[in-house]
C-alpha cells in the first residue's frame, strides 16, 4: 500500500514554455503533499507543502508565481513550472503523507519516483 | 534549527562486510527519524523509521538503526553488504510541523 505516482517521469521542454507535473496517491487519500527539488548528487530541498483545498505553503526562496501548486483533490497535486528556463532543470519529487498534522507522531511520507525536467 | 547531519558523503565497503552509515540529529526534542534509500533516477524508498518505543529499529533489506538519545545519533547498519545495496542513503527527521528535513546523503559503494 501507500503508493505515490508521478507523471511524467521525464520531460524535455523548450525555454519559455510551461510544464505540469502530476503527483497522485494511488491507494490512499493524502491531505498533505510535499514537493521537493533535487540537484545532481545533492539532497532533497523542500519547495512547498500542498494542502488539499487550500493554498500551498512555499519555502523561503521558492518563487510561488513560477512554481504553481494545485492540490485539487485528496489524491492529486500538480506542480506547474511556468516559463521554464534551463536553470529549472532538475529532478522533482513529490511525497504524500497519510495523516494530517494532528497525527504527525506516526506519519510517514511516501515518495513518488520523481520527474526529470530538462529545459533546453 | 532542527537538522540531521550525515557523516561521510561516500562510503565504500566490500561485499559481505558491515555497512555503517552515520547520522546525527540536532534538536532539543528528539525528532522522528527516518532512513531512505534512493536508486539512480528514482524516488526515495523508506528503509525504516523511529517514532517512539524500541530504540533499535529493524527495516527492510536487512537494515537496522539504533536511536541513541545520549549521542543524538541514528546510525544505519547492515551486517553483510550486498551488491544491490549500492545506492544513495538519506537520513531524515520530521518536526512537529510535519515537515521533513534531509541530510545531505551518503553514497554507498559495494566492492565485489
Amino acid at each position: 500500500g501507500a503508493v505515490v505516482s508521478q507523471h511524467p517521469s521525464r520531460v524535455i521542454c523548450k525555454s519559455g514554455t510551461s510544464v505540469k507535473i502530476e503527483c497522485r496517491s494511488l491507494d490512499f487519500q493524502a491531505t498533505t503533499m510535499f514537493w521537493y527539488r533535487q540537484f545532481p548528487k545533492q539532497s532533497l530541498m523542500l519547495m512547498a507543502t500542498s494542502n488539499e483545498g487550500s493554498k500551498a505553503t512555499y519555502e523561503q526562496g521558492v518563487e510561488k508565481d513560477k512554481f504553481l501548486i494545485n492540490h485539487a483533490s485528496l489524491t492529486l497535486s500538480t506542480l506547474t513550472v511556468t516559463s521554464a528556463h534551463p536553470e529549472d532543470s532538475s529532478f522533482y519529487i513529490c511525497s504524500a503523507s497519510l495523516g494530517s498534522g494532528g497525527t504527525y507522531l506516526t506519519d510517514t511520507q511516501y515518495f513518488g519516483p520523481g520527474t526529470r525536467l530538462t529545459v533546453l | 534549527a532542527q537538522s540531521v547531519t550525515q557523516l561521510g558523503s561516500h562510503v565504500s565497503v566490500s561485499e559481505g562486510a558491515l555497512v555503517l552509515l552515520r547520522c546525527n540529529y540536532s534538536s532539543s526534542v528528539p525528532p522522528y527519524l527516518f532512513w531512505y534509500v534512493q536508486y539512480p533516477n528514482q524516488g526515495l524508498q523508506l528503509l525504516l523509521k523511529y517514532t517512539t518505543g524500541a530504540t533499535l529499529v529493524k527495516g527492510i533489506n536487512g537494515f537496522e538503526a539504533e536511536f541513541k538519545k545520549s549521542e543524538t545519533s541514528f546510525h544505519l547498519t547492515k551486517p553483510s553488504a550486498h551488491m544491490s545495496d549500492a545506492a544513495e542513503y538519506f537520513c531524515a527527521g520530521k518536526n512537529t510541523g510535519n515537515q521533513f528535513y534531509f541530510g545531505t546523503g551518503t553514497s554507498l559503494t559495494v566492492i565485489p
